[in-house]
């Protein structure tokens, strides 16, 4: 079967750094994806690891150590827009994404 | 550009009521589609997908059905709701094998 965990809630103040992680145990693995998710909205998709170490967009950053079967998503110079949730997400080999329950991220003034 | 509609976007309706939530996908052909479902404050539990038109694949055996009687259609339906179907409905499409899922904007559905 498929799993992943990731922390239920992160807190942090705002322009600060945060750090979401992601562990997983799938059969079959062909990498790792991140979504945004704002109350009441949809997931939009952040990035995806399919190789170790880290992918970095503008001011989020993907990591993934597949020896670990691990990930984070590094959110820098934290705004108040992103308390969100995060939830990280594996394609599967046949049609299916699994997607973890989820981290709600506060951000502080 | 691709888009996904799903509506409506809100719905109450009562125990043992029927359920038919609609998403079409436009801009793309042969998408594949899927149904999640989220709990209030939890992940996304994928209910349905489909690979083509007239495939269905169920994830989690329910009181719940879906269709795809259209290439770019996915409907979703109850013979009769129950209080735990209350949830966040989400549909969302896929290229073949790509990895990223786009999603529409949600059905919120209150069983009372």
């Amino acid at each position: 079967g498929q799993s992943l965990e990731q922390p239920s809630e992160v807190t942090a103040v705002e322009g600060a750094i945060v750090q979401i992680n992601c562990t997983y145990q799938t059969s079959g693995f062909y990498g790792l994806s991140w979504y945004q998710q704002h109350d009441g909205g949809a997931p939009t998709f952040l990035s995806y690891n399919a190789l170790d170490g880290l992918e970095e967009t503008g001011r989020f950053s993907s990591f993934l150590s597949r020896s670990d079967s691990y990930g984070y998503l590094l959110l820098q110079e934290l705004q108040m827009k992103d308390s969100a949730s995060y939830f990280c997400a594996v394609p599967t080999g046949g049609f299916k994404t699994i997607f973890g329950a989820g981290t709600r991220l506060f951000v502080k003034a | 550009s691709q888009t996904i509609h799903q509506w409506p976007a809100t719905l109450v309706q009562p125990v043992g009521s029927p359920l038919s939530l609609e998403c079409t996908v436009e801009g793309t052909s042969n998408p594949n589609l899927y149904w999640y479902r989220q709990a209030a404050g939890r992940g996304l539990q994928l209910l349905f997908y489909s690979v083509g038109i007239g495939q269905i694949s169920s994830e989690v055996p329910q009181n719940l059905s879906a269709s795809r009687p259209q290439d770019r259609q996915f409907i979703l339906s109850s013979k009769k709701l129950l209080l735990s179907d209350s949830g966040f409905y989400l549909c969302a499409w896929k290229t073949g094998q790509g990895v990223e899922a786009f999603f529409g904007q949600g059905t919120r559905l209150t069983v009372v």
